[in-house]
């Protein structure tokens, strides 16, 4: 099945832009009515959810990050991206990618994760 | 304070049953909408264990079963086994707030 392999930095500047790739294999990101996502979890913290891309392109984020956000899906790498700008130590959370299940939003739920990458934010 | 309320923790002997709530409002689980359960190991990826209420994916142990009602949901545990010591959060949708909200997860010990 799917598998997800989150990867970038583990350590970004406060004001700076976080990035993350999520790799998927053992599959085509464009193949099927697939949705991504991504999902953090502060330290000690519960899970939060960021955002996701639908299959159609459409992007849906958490309203409290949604004007620092942007998820976006590079199919000729098999690759989809989360970009957080302007970051603080309150962004400072292990990242996961995953892939969405479900046909609707109401039944939208979260089949397969990646490992997930800690995210430090400090100058 | 997150949108799903949750145990912060609960215990069981092994071989026992123990249940996990997830207490929600009329914009999220009592409008109806799915509620899915997560099992979380620290360091490791969250494994979906329950999706559109009741459902397990493939390879989930039959111990594990989840029910809803009302403006709630359940997951319950049987035959409580060493290995299911871990953290579990339920998942719905809000029409009010946020597409995707979790609950603030409960830690299982197995005593």
């Amino acid at each position: 099945q799917v598998q997800l392999q989150e990867s970038g930095p583990g350590l970004v500047k406060p004001s700076q832009t976080l990035s993350l790739t999520c790799t998927v294999s053992r599959g085509s990101i464009s193949s099927g009515d697939f949705s991504w996502s991504w999902i953090r979890q502060h330290p000690g913290k519960g899970l939060e959810w960021i955002g996701y891309i639908y299959y159609t392109g459409s992007t849906y984020y958490n309203p409290s990050l949604k004007s620092r956000v942007t998820i976006s899906v590079d199919s000729s790498k098999n690759q989809f991206s989360l970009k957080l700008r302007s970051v603080t130590t309150a962004d400072t959370a292990v990242y996961y990618c995953a892939k969405v299940g479900g046909l609707t939003f109401g039944e939208f739920h979260f089949d397969i994760w990646g490992q997930g990458i800690m995210v430090t934010v400090s100058s | 304070q997150s949108v799903l309320t949750q145990p912060p923790s609960v215990s069981g002997a092994p071989g026992q049953r123990v249940t996990i709530s997830c207490t929600g409002s009329i914009s999220n689980i009592g409008a109806g909408f799915d509620v899915h359960w997560y099992q979380h190991l620290p360091g490791t990826a969250p494994k979906l264990l329950i999706f559109g209420n009741t459902n397990r994916p493939s390879g989930v142990p039959d111990r594990f079963s989840g029910s809803k009602s009302g403006t709630s949901a359940s997951l319950a545990i049987t035959g409580l086994q060493p290995e299911d010591e871990a953290d579990y959060y339920c998942q719905s949708y809000d029409s009010s707030l946020s597409p995707v909200v979790f609950g603030g997860g409960t830690k299982l010990t197995v005593l």
